[in-house]
């Protein structure tokens, strides 16, 4: 089946740094996308979504882009903090299914002092 | 404080011995999930379940079971556990099946020997 991928594994940055995590989806139906992050020990936490009339949206320190003809979004952070250290994961649902959601595998993301 | 709580937090069992995982919400949310995560694999959905006595396979339902008799509660059973369902397991719940963020419990660790 088609699934939501991410191109990193893992991401080192500097505290400080901008930090961008990709996410790539094969599923041209999908048409709302989250962004979660998850903290060593915890679950995933909504950090951010986007719909697919949109191509960006911002938030506190992070913005999401999404790029529908080549299927590709992103999140990026501004101003890397040391807290800012964990897996995020892209999730993809489409409006009227069954709200399956597919998430990725992850990016580490580790922000160095 | 809005929040989705999950017991036990961590379990070490033996095969074919019968459990159960608590779920609960206190958001008043219609909609339900569990999921498995796995190293390499990412969130799974297992079961999910859009409001009271209503509820659907996810992705990988296959040893599990679920129950919704009352809106706040989706206890996760497994009837027989095998080693093969050794995992992260974390229940969530949103508003409803539409696009809204999901609110992930902090999850389970279970061990089946």
């Amino acid at each position: 089946g088609e699934s939501v991928g991410l191109h990193l594994p893992t991401l080192s940055v500097q505290e400080g740094d901008n930090s961008i995590i990709n996410c790539a989806y094969s599923n041209s139906a999908s048409d709302y996308f989250i962004w979660y992050k998850q903290e060593s020990g915890k679950g995933p936490q909504f950090i951010i979504d986007i719909r697919s009339n949109m191509d960006k949206r911002q938030g506190q320190r992070v913005t999401v882009l999404l790029n529908k003809t080549v299927k590709h979004l992103s999140l990026q952070i501004a101003a890397t903090q040391p807290g800012d250290s964990a897996v995020y994961f892209c999730a993809e649902n489409i409006q009227g299914g069954s709200y399956i959601p597919t998430f990725g595998r992850g990016t580490s993301l580790i922000v160095h002092p | 404080e809005a929040q989705v709580t999950q017991n036990p937090r961590y379990l070490i069992t033996v095969t074919g011995k019968k459990l159960t995982v608590t779920c609960s919400q206190n958001m008043n949310h219609e909609y339900m999930s569990w999921y498995r995560q796995d190293p390499g694999l990412g969130l799974r959905q297992i079961y999910y379940s859009m409001n009271v006595e209503v509820t659907d396979k996810g992705d990988v339902p296959e040893g599990y079971k679920v129950s919704r008799k009352e809106k706040r509660n989706f206890p996760l059973i497994l009837e027989s556990p095998s080693p093969n369902q050794t995992s992260l397991y974390f229940c969530a719940s949103s508003r409803d099946r539409g696009q809204h963020t999901q609110y992930f419990g902090p999850g389970t660790r279970l061990t089946v020997l």
